[in-house]
């Protein structure tokens, strides 16, 4: 089955810098790949995706690249805030039948004032 | 707001007993998946449903298993509770069943095993 994998596990920053989270993933049938920024005690929400069709994605300080032959993606946060210091994760969805998202172990950005 | 409901929020239950957490899924969305978020962990994928069957499932048990209403609410059983099932059930409703759909979870319950 698919497997993904994280890094860092955490990120320290200051705010105005920019953050960058890699993730890899070893089915290379799979087509999409979506991030999720969770807050403490929340659910985790959508803030950006990629499917495997393109290359890179932004909206406006985050952006995702995707290089499908080395399976690897990332996201990139430019000019950070203290609200974006949360726990964020990367996924890998497989083709087939069904939706299965399989999500990377995390990583905690840390904003710092 | 995703417009996914998952009741209840918060529950203890004893080691053995059996619990049922409820999912209505967003508006439009006929497919529902369930995951198990353990703390400092992501989320793990239980099962999807799709039109009232189950068309997916990850690395639970049989003890784990599931209902879809003709509504497209769903329900996730979980028997004879052990401590490590302690964790954060995210329920996660989306479009249509196939690879790509984008996922919206619920606020999710969370599950205490004493």
């Amino acid at each position: 089955g698919e497997n993904v994998e994280q890094h860092p596990s955490t990120l320290s920053v200051q705010e105005g810098d920019s953050a960058v989270i890699k993730c890899t993933y070893s089915d290379s049938a799979s087509n999409y790949f979506p991030w999720y920024k969770q807050e403490l005690g929340k659910r985790p929400q959508l803030i950006i995706d990629i499917r495997s069709n393109v290359g890179e994605k932004k909206d406006q300080r985050i952006a995702v690249t995707l290089n499908k032959t080395a399976k690897h993606f990332s996201l990139h946060i430019t000019e950070t805030q203290p609200e974006d210091s949360a726990v964020y994760f990367c996924a890998a969805s497989s083709t087939g039948g069904y939706q299965k998202v399989t999500f990377g172990t995390g990583t905690k950005l840390q904003v710092i004032p | 707001e995703t417009g996914v409901t998952q009741s209840p929020t918060h529950l203890i239950k004893t080691r053995g007993q059996q619990v049922t957490l409820r999912c209505s899924s967003q508006s439009g969305h006929n497919t529902v998946s369930w995951y198990q978020q353990a703390l400092g962990q992501g989320p793990q994928f239980i099962f999807q449903y799709y039109r009232e069957e189950e068309n997916g499932r990850g690395n639970f048990p049989p003890r784990f298993s599931g209902l879809q209403f003709p509504n497209y609410s769903s329900e996730l059983n979980v028997n004879a509770l052990e401590l490590d099932d302690s964790a954060l059930y995210l329920c996660a409703s989306s479009l249509n069943r196939g690879s790509g759909n984008t996922i919206y979870f619920g606020e999710g319950s969370w599950l205490t095993v004493v």
